[in-house]
């Protein structure tokens, strides 16, 4: 089945100590993004790719970092996880045309991954 | 700036009834609109997409409306069951892109 896939499903690190979490998807969408979600909060929009541009949230801390090696994976880099970063991270993708304004497609979710900074 | 919000913030009901589930946003020029379920602990769902140009979705036992207009959404639930015990979120793009704007959150519990 086509699918949005994280990796680890569960990350630790210690305070400081660079992380990269891992996103896969077989959907072959050309959009893919990240939200961090903190507990009993709604998902925030972190970036997001559209294609290969890469697009910020003008309130995304710089400790924050993202790649996309090709159309398939995006990772999200934690440079110097506080303790303020821990929080479930979410993976999504979405399919645009961008022919038509506002074509906007269902963003699909992966199971996410829960961070616990030490 | 587009501010989503979902009342009521949590619901517990028992088991059979039907339920309605409310969304409002504040900025009416929107695409669609989306309602995700989450369980605890995991990612999100997509259960229903409306398009502006809708009135309304249905899937099973789940029926959405939009009313941009008065910038409001309603999920309705029929004949609940335990199984529906979830968080659901509504969320609207933000502008013409594809980033999504979530409301807090309507976390229901249907008891047996």
């Amino acid at each position: 089945d086509a699918m949005v896939i994280q990796n680890p499903r569960y990350q630790v690190t210690q305070f400081g100590k660079p992380v990269t979490l891992s996103c896969s998807q077989t959907l072959n969408h050309n959009v893919m993004y990240w939200y961090q979600q903190k507990s009993s909060q709604a998902p925030k929009l972190l970036f997001h790719y559209y294609d290969k541009d890469f697009n910020n949230e003008a309130d995304t801390p710089d400790n924050f970092q993202s790649r996309r090696p090709n159309t398939s994976f995006c990772f999200l880099d934690i440079r110097s996880p506080g303790l303020g970063d821990a929080a479930m991270y979410l993976c999504a993708t979405s399919r645009d045309s961008g022919l038509i304004l506002g074509s906007y497609n269902e963003q699909f979710f992966g199971p996410g991954t829960r961070l616990t900074v030490l | 700036k587009q501010e989503v919000t979902q009342i009521p913030a949590a619901l517990s009901v028992p088991e059979g009834e039907n339920l309605v589930l409310n969304c409002s946003f504040t900025d009416s020029a929107i695409y669609n609109l989306q309602w995700f379920r989450q369980d605890p602990g995991k990612g999100l769902t997509s259960l229903l997409l409306i398009q502006s140009s809708q009135r309304e979705q249905t899937s099973g036992r789940l029926n959405a409306s939009l009313d941009k207009s008065s910038g409001r959404s309603t999920l309705y639930i029929a004949a609940s069951q335990p199984g529906d015990s979830a968080t659901y979120l509504c969320a609207v793009p933000k502008g013409a892109g594809n980033m999504l704007t979530f409301g807090g959150g309507t976390r229901l519990m249907v008891k047996p």
